[in-house]
């Protein structure tokens, strides 16, 4: 158990479906994020939240949508998706100090297929 | 790219032997983190080296960072089947022209321990 939780684990979806993601961090961190991770390929940092504020959107399609209500909970909202986005999303959390990133801890993730 | 790049990709050991990683990077590094993650599941952080530091130990592990080479290494010693798992570096590095900090992970390395 690493304090950030993730639901749900797994999702599969059609090209048209919207779901999300949710995330939930119990450690009082100040910093949140998803992950992409695809077979063969390095995590992909997607979206970064330093105190509710979005502070890096790393080039993500807009069929991706984040909300960060409170520093708390992490959601992902997925919109007509294409099969190549299937992956596991992998949430994070940590405490930003603002001259590190600090350690992160991860939720287990939630794998999603897109059919 | 300050992107880590782990090698070797995929590495055989048998029980009780010793096991090296190794990562190298691009750029000047706020620190350097190495992270576990076991099949489908989520990242466990194991330790972290900053850029002034040149080794540290946690258990079996032995992390050594060369800023002048920009490679780092991680040993674990007397390896168990339950070492078992993908291995990631990943450097924390200020953004290029920004004031925030990124975490950016290599491609890992997956650890076979056979009993």
């Amino acid at each position: 158990e690493t304090g950030v939780t993730q639901t749900p684990r797994h999702l599969v979806m059609g090209m048209t479906n919207k779901k999300s993601l949710k995330c939930e961090q119990h450690l009082g961190h100040n910093a949140m994020y998803w992950y992409k991770q695809s077979a063969k390929k390095p995590l992909e940092l997607m979206f970064v939240y330093n105190f509710k504020e979005q502070t890096e959107n790393n080039s993500v399609p807009s069929r991706f949508s984040p909300e960060c209500p409170n520093s708390s909970h992490l959601f992902l909202h997925l919109h007509t998706l294409q099969p190549e986005d299937s992956a596991l999303y992998l949430c994070a959390s940590s405490q930003f100090s603002g001259s590190s990133t600090g350690e992160l801890f991860f939720g287990e993730g939630s794998r999603l297929t897109v059919l | 790219s300050q992107q880590g790049e782990e090698d070797p990709q995929a590495l055989s050991i048998q029980e009780g032997e010793n096991a090296t990683m190794n990562c190298s990077y691009k750029t000047s590094i706020n620190n350097l983190q190495w992270y576990r993650q076991n099949s489908g599941r989520g990242l466990v952080h194991l330790i972290l080296i900053r850029s002034n530091e040149r080794e540290k130990h946690s258990g079996r592990l032995r992390v050594t960072l060369d800023t002048s080479k920009k490679s780092s290494s991680l040993l674990i010693t007397a390896s168990r089947a339950a070492d078992t798992a993908s291995y990631f570096c990943a450097t924390d590095a200020r953004r290029s022209g920004g004031s925030n900090y990124k975490l950016t992970f290599g491609k890992g390395t997956l650890l076979t321990v056979n009993p």
